[in-house]
């Protein structure tokens, strides 16, 4: 059972326009979410997380959104730029676990 | 500036050869953690370790072993290898289970 998703496994989107990635969640005990990028025949990078306790957190480009009472959380980043495209994991943590979700792949196109 | 290791690189097995997937941080951290990465499921806990001497199963443990006996490395161990065990596997660390986890490049492991 599968308690991180995303829905969209692609996006496509133009250079400089929002990009928004989504991810809903099942267990209502995760306290901690994060977004990592990830490109072909590298590693997951850190990209961005929020507490449970907070609704918003920006870092440049990139903010992330949370609805706990949707537990649904989301990304965006403007404007988006071709190097962003990579495929992009929504995780999330209950006590000492990180749970990822199944990934969306993000084209930027010029 | 290291951080997490892994190695091999690639590896191709036989049904129901053993091997050890090898995993070193040297980042002092105290959480480790090795998932698995396939094709429309993103990336899955295998096993994690809050310490050294401590683990704990994740998602889909079944056919792995693993051991802490230092801080710094982790290795995962495939008893007796089968195809559904073809995967990329990424082994991380971080100072604690809710923050930034470092990963390592990834053994892409095929068995045949």
């Amino acid at each position: 059972d599968q308690q991180v998703k995303q829905n969209s496994p692609s996006l496509s989107v133009q250079e400089g326009r929002i990009s928004i990635l989504n991810c809903d969640y099942t267990n209502s005990m995760f306290d901690y979410f994060l977004w990592y990028k990830k490109y072909p025949a590298e590693g997951p990078t850190f990209l961005i997380s929020i507490s449970s306790i907070k609704d918003k957190n920006e870092d440049g480009r990139f903010t992330v959104f949370l609805n706990k009472s949707a537990k649904h959380l989301s990304l965006h980043i403007v404007p988006s730029q071709p190097g962003d495209s990579a495929v992009y994991f929504c995780a999330a943590c209950n006590t000492d676990k990180l749970i990822f979700g199944t990934g969306t792949r993000l084209q930027v196109f010029p | 500036n290291a951080g997490v290791t892994q190695t091999p690189k690639f590896q191709v097995l036989k049904t129901g050869q053993s091997m050890t997937l090898q995993c070193a941080q040297d980042m002092n951290h105290e959480y480790m953690s090795w998932y698995r990465q396939d094709p429309g499921m993103g990336l899955r806990l295998i096993h994690y370790s809050v310490g050294a001497g401590i683990t704990d199963q994740g998602e889909v443990p079944n056919g792995y072993n693993v051991s802490r006996s230092t801080t710094e490395d982790f290795p995962l161990r495939l008893l007796s290898a089968a195809p559904s065990q073809t995967s990329v596997y990424f082994c991380a660390s971080s100072t604690q289970g809710n923050t930034e986890a470092f990963f390592g490049q990834g053994t892409r492991l095929t068995v045949v």
